[in-house]
């Protein structure tokens, strides 16, 4: 079945611009995700929804970020006047009934 | 976690070996521990996970042993297989898991 999708998959944005990464979770789960994962480290949480519902936002870095999913489905996460230093993978997951976290392939995104 | 930055631990057996996997996490309220597995390019893949009232799990060749006395978690995997080379990520969630706390990777390294 289908997976987790993410686009794009690769984006480049000159530092200032705003970038709005998408995520597509598996049908029917009600728990999404996002992390940011930074060169060779383990993903770093930014938020959680359940439905339409932002139950945790405490990791999201600076009021620059900000993510929504307002049907409770696809979920986009938006990066104001990006810097240098948001450049990284961002990885989106939903979850099972089974409490599985099942991760998209990611957005790497570079700011130049 | 202790950040690595681009210098993973690496592990590296030969071919048809057994792997053993080691990761120390820091909140003694983690209840849930979950192995992933991230190919280069890709996003991180469930392997297996364990509930705290759990010290073993086994699943197709690989077993989770989680030691909560000193807040270790290992995976082990048997019969190593090319195809296993990757890093692989222990991450750690309190109270059903919402928030997945990633420790530093492990580089697995399968020599033919």
């Amino acid at each position: 079945g289908a997976g987790v999708s993410q686009s794009p998959r690769y984006k480049v944005a000159k530092r200032g611009q705003d970038v709005a990464l998408r995520c597509d979770p598996i049908s029917g789960h009600v728990s999404l995700f996002w992390y940011q994962q930074a060169l060779g480290q383990g993903p770093e949480f930014l938020t959680y929804f359940q439905n339409e519902a932002q139950l945790d936002k405490s990791g999201l870095p600076s009021d620059r970020f900000f993510a929504e999913r307002p049907e409770g489905s696809v979920s986009t996460l938006k990066i104001q006047r990006t810097q240098q230093e948001d450049s990284a993978v961002y990885l989106c997951a939903s979850r099972s009934r089974k409490n599985e976290q099942y991760f998209g392939p990611g957005t790497r995104l570079t700011v130049t | 976690g202790e950040s690595v930055g681009l210098h993973l631990p690496t592990l590296s057996v030969q071919e048809g070996d057994n792997s053993i996997i080691n990761c120390a996490y820091s909140n003694s309220a983690s209840d849930y521990f979950i192995w992933y597995k991230q190919e280069s390019g890709k996003g991180p893949q469930f392997i297996i996970d364990i509930r705290s009232n759990m010290d073993k799990r086994q699943g197709q060749r690989v077993t989770v042993l989680l030691n909560k006395t000193v807040k270790h978690l290992s995976l082990q995997i048997a019969a190593t297989q090319p195809g296993d080379s990757a890093v692989y990520f222990c991450a750690e969630g309190a109270g059903g898991g919402n928030k997945l706390t990633f420790g530093t990777g492990t580089q697995l390294k399968v020599e033919l």
